[in-house]
């Protein structure tokens, strides 16, 4: 099956630093990737739409300079949680869904930001 | 607003024995739900996914049942092992719109 890639599995970054998570569609091409943020015992939550080539679209609520959004290719989308806060510190995650209709998730990211 | 929610938060089930999970969802628009696992610390995994115009579809030990009337999924896991204890999650979409809907989520529990 398809396979999304998500780096680094876990990040610790002192609060006011930024960091960067790729998600790599591994054996297709996205064109539309998704970011997803999760608390703990929480369902996912949908931050951003990430489009190849164009900008990010944002849900209600989340900053957009915050939490950058960059697709710069049809297998990768990285997001940088900018001046990161311990606040941010939670389980993200993204995803694509292959032509066929199915949505395939990375593994997750885990930041803790101290 | 829009919304997928499910029944049971938990649900704890005997080694061996059949379960169902159940999702409520209130965009009648919705034409395609999915059912992930999510073991902890981990991205959800792909289980089933059924279409509007089908009422069930089965996989190996999953079976997920679609009633369009009542705006109600379920997903039922055959003989459970331990290896399925996961937080489940529903999910849905609208054709041409790739966004996911997520459910709340309900931890299920195996029981040795």
């Amino acid at each position: 099956g398809a396979v999304v890639s998500q780096h680094p599995s876990w990040v610790i970054c002192k609060s006011g630093t930024s960091v960067k998570i790729e998600c790599r569609s591994l054996d297709f091409q996205a064109t539309t990737m998704f970011w997803y943020r999760q608390f703990p015992k929480q369902s996912l939550m949908l931050m951003a739409t990430s489009n190849e080539g164009s900008k990010a679209t944002y849900e209600q609520g989340v900053e957009k300079d915050k939490f950058l959004i960059n697709h710069a290719s049809l297998t990768l989308s990285t997001l940088t949680v900018t001046s990161a806060h311990p606040e941010d510190s939670s389980f993200y995650i993204c995803s694509a869904r292959v032509p066929t209709g199915k949505a395939f998730f990375g593994q997750g990211t885990r930041l803790t930001v101290v | 607003g829009e919304s997928v929610g499910l029944h049971l938060p938990t649900l704890s089930v005997q080694e061996g024995d059949n379960s169902i999970i159940n999702c409520a969802y209130s965009n009648s628009a919705s034409d395609y739900f999915i059912w992930y696992k999510q073991e902890s610390g981990k991205g959800p995994q792909f289980i089933i996914d059924i279409r509007s115009n089908m009422d069930k579809r089965q996989g190996q030990r999953v079976t997920v049942l679609l009633n369009k009337t009542v705006k109600h999924l379920s997903l039922q896991i055959a003989a459970t092992q331990p290896g399925d204890s996961a937080v489940y999650f529903c999910a849905e979409s609208n054709f041409g719109n790739e966004k996911l809907t997520f459910g709340t989520g309900t931890r299920l529990t195996i029981i040795p």
